[in-house]
């Protein structure tokens, strides 16, 4: 299975951030649990939320007022909407395939930069 | 949330040595849930161990992983010139999900 994240490259602030993820190769539904995690110099990585093929979602507490994550099999896709964002959001956005409490296949890396 | 600490921040050796990188947990960590990352610069992490000692798939065997409870440790066996990186760990749990460590880069000497 590959994965293609993609989405804006530059977000303004107070706007949302929007990605998604491109799965080819398989099935969205081939994996149980799909994730999006981020990667600043500052914070490293930092797992964001997950979705799972049914559509229930987990969301890192610190950000889950902000995070939406979805899912559409019809197009073997899922999607990840940041709301609010401030510069501290600038960072690589990557999807991810959940394997056995750990993150088996990764996308190459989207960045995305918040500034007006 | 589980705060983990890997050390050395860098680590410097030569190809062919043994490479030795730590993780250690601020609290109990289950064995099931902690694995370990390889990144190169420019992509993204690869997924070398879960459960604290399984190899993923296609992962050689001079990759190895241990430990238990608030420390855990990677072996690489024999470096080859492609094991230059930076590696991170993983752990799971119920409440912050997925957390990482900050990071160890093994540089060669």
């Amino acid at each position: 299975v590959q994965l293609q994240a993609s989405g804006p490259g530059l977000v303004k602030p107070s706007e949302t951030l929007s990605l998604t993820c491109a799965v080819s190769g398989d099935s969205i539904t081939s994996y149980n649990w799909w994730s999006w995690i981020r990667q600043t110099p500052g914070k490293g990585l930092e797992w964001i939320g997950e979705i799972q093929k049914t559509g229930t979602t987990h969301h890192k507490p610190s950000l889950r007022s902000r995070v939406t994550i979805s899912l559409d099999t019809s197009k073997n896709q899922f999607s990840l909407e940041l709301t609010s964002v401030t510069a501290a959001d600038t960072a690589v956005y990557y999807c991810a395939g959940n394997g056995r409490v750990s993150l088996a296949v990764w996308s190459k890396g989207a960045t995305v930069t918040v500034s007006s | 949330e589980i705060v983990l600490t890997q050390s050395p921040g860098t680590l410097s050796l030569s190809p062919g040595e043994r490479a030795t990188l730590s993780c250690r947990a601020s609290q109990y960590v289950s064995s099931s849930y902690l694995a370990w990352y390889q990144q190169k610069p420019g992509q993204a992490p690869r997924l070398l161990i879960y459960d604290a000692s399984t190899r993923a798939t296609g992962i050689p065997d001079r990759f190895s992983g241990s430990g238990s409870g608030t420390d855990f440790t990677l072996t690489i066996s024999r470096l080859e010139p492609e094991d230059f990186a930076v590696y991170y760990c993983q752990q799971y749990d119920t409440s912050s999900f997925y957390t990482f460590g900050q990071g160890t880069k093994l540089e060669i000497k």
